[in-house]
């Protein structure tokens, strides 16, 4: 079956560590996102891109970074920049552009040691 | 400011009974109005998607109705279940954004037995 796989589903980190967040979909999609959620809100997009090398801040990039060397693949960087890093962290996919709907992972859940 | 608001108490309601739920937003014009479905701990699962043109859009016991004057979108669960329980979260497909969406915060439906 088609799909989107985030791993690990629960990750914690120490002070002034860096952990990267896994993201690999066989949909076929070009485009990917990141996004946060923390309880009680929305999801906030950190970065998204439409095409393999190529990727864009969203509106919470501080503190993250990501590659795009794959089109299957997307990985997230939480790094020690990031001060308020604990949150619910989910990957996305879709057809690039307008009128798409966006295919989701089950999510990671990051905590601070 | 730019916001997008869904109701932000949890609706309870009686198994059999319509659920309706709101999305309402202020300083967009979205070409897009999707709604997903969130269960604890999972990504969310796409439902379903209108067009600023279309003023209702039905799939089975769902129906979303999207008013771009009021700008509000409802969406209604009809004879509800105790299995349509979760956190409905609405978003908007900006013109010009290149697919990327704008999220609201959610309302958690609970249906009672």
């Amino acid at each position: 079956d088609g799909g989107i796989t985030q791993s690990p589903k629960y990750l914690f980190r120490k002070e002034g560590q860096n952990v990267t967040l896994s993201c690999e979909q066989n949909l076929n999609h070009d485009a990917m996102y990141w996004y946060r959620q923390d309880p009680g809100q929305g999801l906030r997009l950190i970065y998204y891109s439409q095409i393999v090398n190529d990727f864009q801040k969203g509106d919470i990039a501080e503190g993250y970074s990501v590659s795009r060397e794959k089109k299957e693949s997307f990985p997230l960087t939480v790094t020690s920049a990031q001060k308020n890093p604990t949150a619910f962290y989910l990957c996305a996919s879709s057809i690039p552009g307008p009128n798409q709907p966006q295919h989701f992972g089950d999510g990671t859940r990051l905590s601070i040691l | 400011s730019q916001k997008i608001e869904q109701n932000s108490e949890a609706l309870n309601i009686q198994e059999g009974k319509t659920a309706t739920l709101t999305c309402n937003y202020t300083n967009y014009s979205p070409a897009y109005l999707q709604w997903y479905r969130q269960d604890p701990g999972r990504g969310p699962v796409f439902l379903l998607l209108i067009r600023e043109n279309e003023k209702e859009k039905r799939k089975e016991r769902l129906k979303v109705t999207f008013d771009t004057t009021l700008k509000q979108s409802l969406f209604h669960i009809t004879a509800s279940q105790p299995a349509d329980s979760a956190t409905y979260l609405c978003a908007l497909d900006i013109y010009n954004q290149g697919g990327k969406l704008i999220f609201g915060q959610g309302t958690e439906l609970s249906v009672k037995p």
